[in-house]
C-alpha cells in the first residue's frame, strides 16, 4: 500500500524559499502515475500546484508557474517542491499525492504540512 | 474564487439522502474531462471517493455515487452517517490557458 509523507520547514520568512520533500514508500515513482503538490490555504479550499512524472515532464498551475519548481529522484523514491519569494498567502497546509494521470484524480494522499510564511 | 462552484455547505439528518452539486464550464466538465470526488476531514489526508465520473474505489461504501450530465456533477449520499459529516470537494481538468487541473471550493455536510 503506497503511503506519502511530507517534511520540510515548517516556518519560512517572507521573501524567502519554501521547500518541502515528499517521501514515498510501499511503490516505485519511477512505475506510471504522476506525483502531484495540492494546497489548501486557511479557509480556503484545495489548489493544485503541479505534478510531474518519472521522466521529470512536469505540468504547473498557471497561477503559480513563475514561483514553483517541482523535482523528482527516483533514487530516492521522492519528489520535491521549491515555492520562491514566498508572501504570506502562500501560508497553507500542503500535501502532496499520487496522481491517475496529469488530468486524473489523486488516489493517495500524505497527511499534508503546514507551512507558515511570517517573519 | 473556485472554477468549479459547489454550495458552501448543505445538511441531511441520519438516514437522509443528501446531494452535493459542482457546477464548470465548456472548458473543464462539458468536455472530455471527468471528475473526481474527495472526502476531507480537516487535519487528515483527503480521501478519493469517487473516479472517473462515477465509480467507486475499492473500500468506499456504496451510500456514496455520483453521476456527471452537461456541465455539471453532482455527488449523492444516501443513508447519511455522523461519521459522514466532513468537507467535500469536486475536481476535474480545465483545458483553457496551457491546461490545469481544478478543486471546487468545497462543501461542508453537516449531519443534524
Amino acid at each position: 500500500q503506497v503511503q506519502l509523507q511530507e517534511s520540510g520547514p515548517g516556518l519560512v520568512k517572507p521573501s524567502e524559499t519554501l521547500s518541502l520533500t515528499c517521501v514515498v514508500s510501499g511503490y516505485p515513482i519511477s512505475i506510471g502515475y504522476y506525483w502531484g503538490w495540492i494546497r489548501q490555504t486557511p479557509g480556503k479550499g484545495l489548489e493544485w500546484i503541479g505534478s510531474i512524472f518519472q521522466s521529470g515532464n512536469v505540468y504547473y498551475n498557471p497561477s503559480l508557474r513563475s514561483r514553483v519548481a517541482i523535482s523528482i529522484d527516483t533514487s530516492m523514491n521522492q519528489f520535491s517542491l521549491k515555492v520562491t519569494s514566498v508572501t504570506a498567502a502562500d501560508t497553507a497546509v500542503y500535501y502532496c499525492a499520487r496522481q491517475f494521470g496529469y488530468v486524473k484524480h489523486f488516489d493517495s494522499w500524505g497527511q499534508g504540512a503546514l507551512v507558515t510564511v511570517s517573519s | 474564487q473556485s472554477v468549479l462552484t459547489q454550495p458552501p455547505s448543505v445538511s441531511g439528518a441520519p438516514g437522509q439522502r443528501v446531494t452535493i452539486s459542482c457546477t464548470g464550464s465548456s472548458s473543464n466538465i462539458g468536455t472530455v474531462f471527468d471528475v473526481s470526488w474527495y472526502q476531507h476531514l480537516p487535519g487528515t489526508a483527503p480521501k478519493l471517493l469517487i473516479y472517473d465520473n462515477d465509480n467507486r474505489p475499492s473500500g468506499v461504501p456504496d451510500r456514496f455515487s455520483a453521476s456527471k450530465s452537461g456541465t455539471s456533477a453532482s455527488l449523492a449520499i444516501t443513508g447519511l452517517q455522523a461519521e459522514d459529516e466532513a468537507y467535500y470537494y469536486c475536481q476535474s481538468y480545465d483545458n483553457s490557458l496551457s491546461g490545469y487541473v481544478i478543486f471546487g471550493g468545497g462543501t461542508k455536510l453537516t449531519v443534524l
